[in-house]
């Protein structure tokens, strides 16, 4: 059973617009909401990161934004460039340290 | 560069044989996490280790066992080897016990099960 569903699989987006990625989750027990961007042979890297008592958190281009009630969360890529094609998880820690990710995005910004 | 280093890149062996996986971890990071990342499965967390004992553990097969060195080095073992077990094994490495603090992942172990 995935524990965190990811949306869409694949997203092409044009120069200049913007990325937007979906997450949705059950477990009332994850307290930490990470990102990671892996870009092909690499490991992923932490991107950005939220906990549940925060609705929004911006870093530079990068926002997610956290929806408690809806258990949903997004990630947000403003002024999408081609280098940020990568493959972006969202993940979900609980409160036993154990760490469930979505399945993965596969980003394509077209230049 | 992540600062974590795994060994080998590539492993390619065969069915019922057994494996170890080596990572070492940031310098100055206490905590070691293991990933398996499988083209079905995704990113799977297998288990964590901070300074020394096993701190939480996730989807990891009892055919699996890891352990971490008073050097903070750390090994993942694999045994009685099946075809599902072809993946891309990470290791990620962390200052603290907790992952509040940022994970950072090496480039991986790419097994091949033949």
């Amino acid at each position: 059973q995935q524990q965190v569903k990811q949306s869409p699989q694949s997203l092409i987006v044009q120069k200049g617009g913007i990325s937007i990625i979906n997450c949705a989750y059950e477990n009332t027990a994850f307290d930490y909401f990470p990102w990671y961007q892996q870009f092909p042979g690499k490991g992923p890297a932490l991107l950005i990161a939220i906990r549940p008592d925060v609705s929004e958190k911006k870093e530079g281009r990068f926002t997610i934004s956290f929806n408690k009630s809806a258990k949903q969360f997004s990630l947000h890529i403003m002024d999408s460039q081609p280098g940020d094609s990568a493959t972006y998880f969202c993940a979900a820690r609980n409160t036993g340290n154990q760490f469930y990710f979505g399945t993965g995005t596969s980003l394509t910004v077209i230049p | 560069d992540s600062g974590v280093t795994q060994t080998p890149k590539h492993l390619i062996t065969a069915t019922g044989q057994r494996v170890t996986l080596r990572c070492s971890p940031r310098s100055g990071d206490l905590s070691v996490y293991w990933y398996q990342q499988s083209l079905d499965q995704g990113l799977q967390f297998l288990i964590q280790y901070y300074n020394g004992e096993e701190r939480a553990k996730g989807n990891i097969l009892e055919r699996f066992s890891a352990q971490q060195f008073p050097d903070l080095h750390s090994e993942l073992n694999l045994s009685s080897l099946e075809l599902g077990d072809s993946a891309l094994y990470f290791c990620a490495s962390s200052s603290q016990g907790t992952s509040n603090q940022p994970q950072h992942f090496g480039d991986g172990t790419r097994l091949s099960i033949l």
